[in-house]
């Protein structure tokens, strides 16, 4: 079974504060893929990053950052610098790759980011 | 950028009355999903689809749902009868392409803006 654990349920923070966002998963398969989203008030989703399992390197990418760790089934996710406009609602998610023909994703419960002026 | 569109944005029906759900993916891609949140919660996967048939479904979609993409470029999904429980924000994603060994991390589902369905 596939699992994603997203133990935050709800953050706060103040402008400029620096904040990781935890998520750790579950899974059988050794070939997977690791997704952030970003849900905003409005409510869309919005690709943040893709990982697969055979890539731990750390990805940067502007003030935001990914910490993927096999070793601790983990891929937590940083802001640097946090920002108002940074508040929203935040999901971690796996996909496995043993149904080539359209594996779902599996997302957190997520983590409510609130950043303060 | 390519978008997936999907409409409308807010719906509002009867309980008991069916419903269709549109969407129309980026126009390469060839798979297609619908996932649901129910407010406040998180993003249950509903329904894969590719070559023109259900590839997987969760237990959520059971016999009351449907999905079809009558045209090529259209995405639907029904509900037949629909429960209060029904209520939720409906996504539709796409993806170009299963599988791909793409270490730079930027490919992934592309997601649709929802649908808010309002069961009364």
């Amino acid at each position: 079974a596939q699992k994603v654990t997203q133990a935050q349920t709800e953050i706060s923070v103040v402008e400029k504060e620096d904040v990781t966002l935890d998520c750790v998963y579950e899974t059988r398969d050794t070939t997977y893929y690791l997704f952030w989203y970003k849900q905003p008030p409005s409510g869309e989703l919005v690709f943040l990053i893709r990982r697969n399992s055979f890539d731990e390197q750390n990805e940067i990418s502007g003030r935001y950052s990914w910490n993927f760790q096999k070793s601790t089934s983990s891929f937590n996710f940083t802001i640097t610098a946090s920002q108002v406009v940074d508040s929203a609602v935040y999901f971690c998610a796996l996909s496995e790759t043993s149904n080539q023909a359209g594996t779902a994703l599996i997302f957190g419960k997520g983590t409510t980011l609130s950043v303060s002026s | 950028e390519p978008e997936v569109t999907q409409t409308p944005s807010h719906q509002v029906t009867q309980m008991g009355q069916e419903v269709i759900l549109r969407c129309v993916p980026i126009s390469n891609h060839l798979y297609f999903y619908w996932y649901r949140q129910i407010l406040g919660q998180k993003v249950e996967f509903l329904v894969s689809f590719y070559n023109n048939e259900i590839s997987e479904k969760s237990e959520i979609f059971d016999d009351q749902f449907s999905v079809e993409r009558p045209d090529g470029s259209n995405f639907t999904l029904k509900i037949r009868s629909t429960k209060l429980e029904d209520s939720a924000m409906y996504f539709c994603a796409s993806m170009e392409e299963q599988g791909l060994d793409d270490s730079e991390g930027t490919y992934g589902y592309t997601f649709g803006s929802g649908t808010r369905l309002t069961v009364v």
